[in-house]
């Protein structure tokens, strides 16, 4: 399996350019999860899905951010508009349901808005 | 105060050493997860426990739910082992992170 997988590596963009940030999940993996990780407040979940469908986006920092997953392999992470705080590795990560189930990580997303 | 205390935040091992890394937590899970970021920044999971001990080659981790503690452990450290421990748990639908463990282990 090629694992999960995140595009782009590296992007970067203006300050109030909208951003769109992509990830296709391990296939047959019916969780999924948006996180941002920045020096000051290291990792945090930003939003997870199951079966599609937004289970918790309490971590999502304000309106300019918003998630979606249209089916079981496709989902978007989008800022619009950006700030120059937005700037952030942004990982996602998909999992089987069930415990005892590996979460596996993307390589993540590497963004610098100037 | 965080709801995820990991200690100690930066470590410094040399080759060979046993190694622990600590995680306290302040609120009812039903998982916790230990990571690893390496250098370039991938992040790879290494366990996930809800009770007990697991082992994965030199690594161990451990979990006591009535302490509310976890430690990860790494026996006969490689230089290979550098890189950032972070301990994260769920509690309901909410996941917390500790800050990361950094770990160097010199040759």
């Amino acid at each position: 399996d090629a694992g999960v997988i995140q595009s782009p590596r590296h992007e970067v963009t203006e300050m109030g350019q909208e951003v769109t940030l992509r990830c296709k999940p391990i296939s047959g993996h019916d969780y999924l999860f948006w996180y941002r990780q920045t020096m000051m407040r290291g990792l945090e979940l930003l939003i997870y899905f199951n079966n599609n469908v937004p289970i918790d986006d309490s971590g999502m920092p304000e309106d300019r951010f918003s998630a979606k997953m249209p089916n079981a392999s496709f989902s978007t992470l989008k800022i619009q508009p950006s700030e120059p705080r937005d700037s952030a590795v942004y990982f996602c990560a998909s999992r089987l349901g069930g415990n005892g189930n590996t979460i596996y990580f993307g390589e993540g997303s590497w963004l610098t808005v100037v | 105060k965080n709801e995820v205390e990991q200690s100690p935040q930066n470590l410094t091992a040399q080759e060979g050493e046993f190694i622990t890394i600590n995680c306290s937590y302040s609120v009812g899970i039903s998982a916790l997860h230990w990571l690893q970021q390496h250098p370039g920044g991938g992040i790879v999971s290494l366990f996930m426990l809800s009770s007990g001990k697991k082992k994965h080659g030199r690594l161990i981790a451990t979990i006591n739910i009535q302490e509310k503690h976890s430690s990860l452990h790494i026996t006969a450290s490689h230089p290979r082992d550098s890189a950032v421990y972070i301990c994260a748990v769920r509690s309901g639908n909410q996941f917390y992170f500790g800050t990361g463990t950094s770990l160097t282990v010199i040759p």
